[in-house]
């Protein structure tokens, strides 16, 4: 079946940097790809969405492109911070349905 | 703010118990849903409720059942727990279908032993 997956499932990143942490879909009829940010002992909390027909949204620190050639979908986040430390999922949506699917997830670690 | 509230940070059950998770938000919101997230699975979809008394099956619904009698409630229920079933449950709430926008609660570690 068709799923969202995560690239890599760790990534350790120096406070400063820039992070970057990839994600690849294969349903091409997604319409809305979304990012959630978990942090430890919490519930997934929501970053920022992106529509099918875009290729960039920036939000606060963050921005998510949008690849749809090759079906990729990123979010850098600027300037990494110690509260940036948690598991990252990418998701995907349909227009009119009422379900998320996630990724595996991605835990980001900042190192100080 | 959106609160999810989900009644149990951490439950341990015996094999072949029902047990019952319960989930309750407070901004009228008219989609719920139950995921259940393991390690490198992500979360997955067991049921989701777009009304009161309404409810569709998720990804993995096999071994659940799900209730909502009230807007802001919305139970899930397994009817005869196994150990495959300990996770961590998460719920959540979303205003309409066309929000990408899903607000979670704390989850339930539920244990079956």
């Amino acid at each position: 079946g068709e799923s969202v997956g995560l690239h890599l499932p760790t990534l350790s990143v120096q406070e400063g940097d820039n992070s970057i942490i990839n994600c690849a879909y294969s349903n091409s009829a997604s319409d809305y790809f979304i990012w959630y940010k978990q942090e430890s002992g919490k519930g997934p909390q929501f970053i920022i969405d992106i529509r099918s027909n875009m290729d960039k949204r920036q939000g606060q620190r963050v921005t998510v492109l949008l690849n749809k050639t090759v079906k990729h979908l990123s979010l850098q986040i600027a300037a990494t911070q110690p509260g940036d430390s948690a598991v990252y999922f990418c998701a995907e949506k349909l227009r009119d349905d009422y379900k998320l699917s996630f990724g595996a997830g991605t835990t980001v670690t900042v190192r100080a | 703010d959106v609160k999810v509230t989900q009644s149990s940070r951490y439950l341990v059950k015996r094999t072949g118990e029902k047990v019952f998770l319960e989930c309750v938000q407070d901004m009228d919101h008219e989609n719920m849903f139950w995921y259940r997230q393991d390690p490198g699975l992500g979360l997955r979809l067991i049921y989701f409720s777009y009304d009161v008394k309404m409810k569709e099956k998720g990804d993995i619904p096999e071994g659940y059942s799900v209730s909502r009698e009230k807007k802001e409630r919305f139970s899930l229920i397994l009817e005869s727990a196994s150990t495959n079933q300990t996770s961590m449950y998460l719920c959540a709430s979303s205003f309409t279908a066309l929000n990408t926008e899903a607000f979670f609660g704390q989850g339930t570690r539920l244990t079956v032993v």
